[in-house]
């Protein structure tokens, strides 16, 4: 298993610019989530999606968009960078055990928006 | 949004020493995981923790749901070198898939 992957690692974009930050899982998971941890401020919940076809807003979700198409994917779209989208993401998915979930991150993609 | 409060913010330890951290929130939550992050890494989990007064141990890490739901605990003992790293703490509320997190402890330890 690869657990979860994300695509790419880096990336530096201009104000205005858009694109979409990959995210695979092959553990068959249902829950999927996108963060974006900032210096000193943890992980922030931006969108998630509980199955193929479903989404929801976290805490951050402005600027953001999402979709999932299939249990594997969960793509994170911003439409039109800005400055203050230049942080860490990090895609994580989730294994329903029970009532409870354990989630599991992919390695962060580090995006600069100049 | 809700909010955990982790501490310490970061600690100087000697290599040997046993440490403890914890995180606090207003709410109850169901489910306390803790993650280790390395530089330029994703967050690896620890521990996971499903009841209220769980203990659990995963080698020199011991961790605790507290018994008001609202706070846990993570022990590190006789720590070593590669222990070096930021520590989260996660809280899952009761519905689905939304986690919580800390801001983090930064532990450094001098060999």
């Amino acid at each position: 298993n690869a657990g979860v992957t994300q695509t790419p690692k880096f990336q530096v974009l201009k104000t205005g610019q858009s694109m979409t930050l990959q995210c695979a899982q092959d553990m068959n998971h249902e829950y999927m989530s996108w963060y974006r941890q900032d210096p000193g401020m943890g992980l922030r919940l931006i969108h998630y999606s509980v199955g193929a076809g479903i989404t929801d807003q976290g805490e951050v979700p402005n600027g953001y968009n999402v979709s999932r198409s299939t249990t594997e994917d969960f793509p994170l779209r911003l439409l039109s960078a800005a400055p203050s989208q230049t942080s860490v993401y990090f895609c994580a998915s989730s294994q329903r055990t029970g009532l409870t979930d354990t989630q599991y991150f992919g390695p962060g993609t580090r995006l600069t928006v100049l | 949004g809700q909010q955990l409060n982790q501490s310490p913010q970061s600690m100087f330890i000697q290599e040997g020493e046993d440490v403890s951290m914890n995180c606090t929130s207003s709410s109850i939550f169901n489910t306390w995981l803790w993650y280790k992050q390395d530089p330029g890494e994703g967050p690896v989990l620890l521990i996971a923790l499903y009841k209220a007064g769980e203990l659990t141990s995963n080698g020199r890490l011991t961790a605790q749901f507290g018994t008001t739901r609202k706070d846990s605990f993570l022990n590190i003992s006789a720590s070593i070198p590669s222990d070096v790293g930021i520590y989260f703490c996660a809280g899952q509320l009761y519905n689905f898939n939304k986690f919580y997190f800390g801001s983090g402890t930064k532990l450094n330890v001098k060999p």
